[in-house]
């Protein structure tokens, strides 16, 4: 039982340069989400999914798209990366709140953005 | 709105003294609360919550958190802090008010850098 898996772990990028980074939970979760962590500013919340084939927008969407085609996987698109995006990426996931849980976020450990 | 402050970027504690890591919240309703703990290098684990109930709550490794409705604080403690219970601690907040797509939203403090010293 992996949990939450995100790849690539590390990537450089170039300003303008465009990339995916996926996030694949084998828990069955129903909810999933995208945060940024900078150092000083917590944790804020990119993009969430309630569900295969919906998104919406968290706290700082702009400039990141995302898609659930799936279930299990949950990517983050960079369309045209700028230096403002290096940052450490974590996806988490969770049960829904129909589910009579009330329970916690489930994360994976990251993927290091840099871009230059 | 829902709003969560950690006034301290970083404790410092000896090997074996207690330990307590503050987070107070604002939440327009009754709040669910979080902490999570996160070692270098890896993502957050989640370590206790408090959503009803009694106010003492106990968790993963030995910490325990203390729901204060009057203080609206939510203050995490350990009786005898070991040296690998070094990393950064978040509180969360999320109103149980909210409900309907996006209601699993958590609103994260900054963390705390927890150091304890051998």
């Amino acid at each position: 039982n992996a949990g939450v898996t995100q790849t690539p772990k590390f990537r450089v990028l170039k300003t303008g340069q465009s990339m995916t980074l996926l996030c694949a939970q084998d828990m069955n979760h129903e909810y999933m989400y995208w945060y940024r962590q900078d150092p000083g500013m917590g944790l804020r919340l990119i993009h969430y999914s309630v569900g295969e084939g919906t998104t919406a927008k968290g706290e700082v969407p702009d400039g990141y798209n995302v898609s659930r085609l799936k279930k299990q996987n949950f990517l983050l698109g960079l369309e045209s990366a700028a230096p403002s995006q290096t940052s450490v990426y974590f996806c988490a996931s969770s049960y829904s709140e129909f589910s009579g849980v009330t329970g916690e976020l489930f994360f994976g450990e990251g993927s290091r953005l840099t871009v230059l | 709105a829902q709003s969560v402050a950690q006034p301290e970027d970083q404790v410092n504690v000896a090997e074996g003294n207690p330990l307590t890591v503050k987070c107070t919240y604002s939440v327009s309703g009754n709040p669910y609360l979080f902490w999570y703990v996160q070692y270098p290098n890896r993502g957050l684990q989640f370590l206790l919550k408090y959503i009803t109930g009694d106010n003492l709550v106990k968790g993963s490794y030995g910490f325990e958190a203390e729901f204060n409705k009057s203080q609206t604080s939510f203050h995490l403690k350990k009786p005898s802090a070991l040296v690998s219970d070094s990393a950064l601690y978040f509180c969360a907040v999320r109103d149980i008010r909210n409900s309907g797509a996006g209601s699993y939203q958590l609103t994260f403090g900054k963390g705390t850098k927890l150091s304890v010293i051998p």
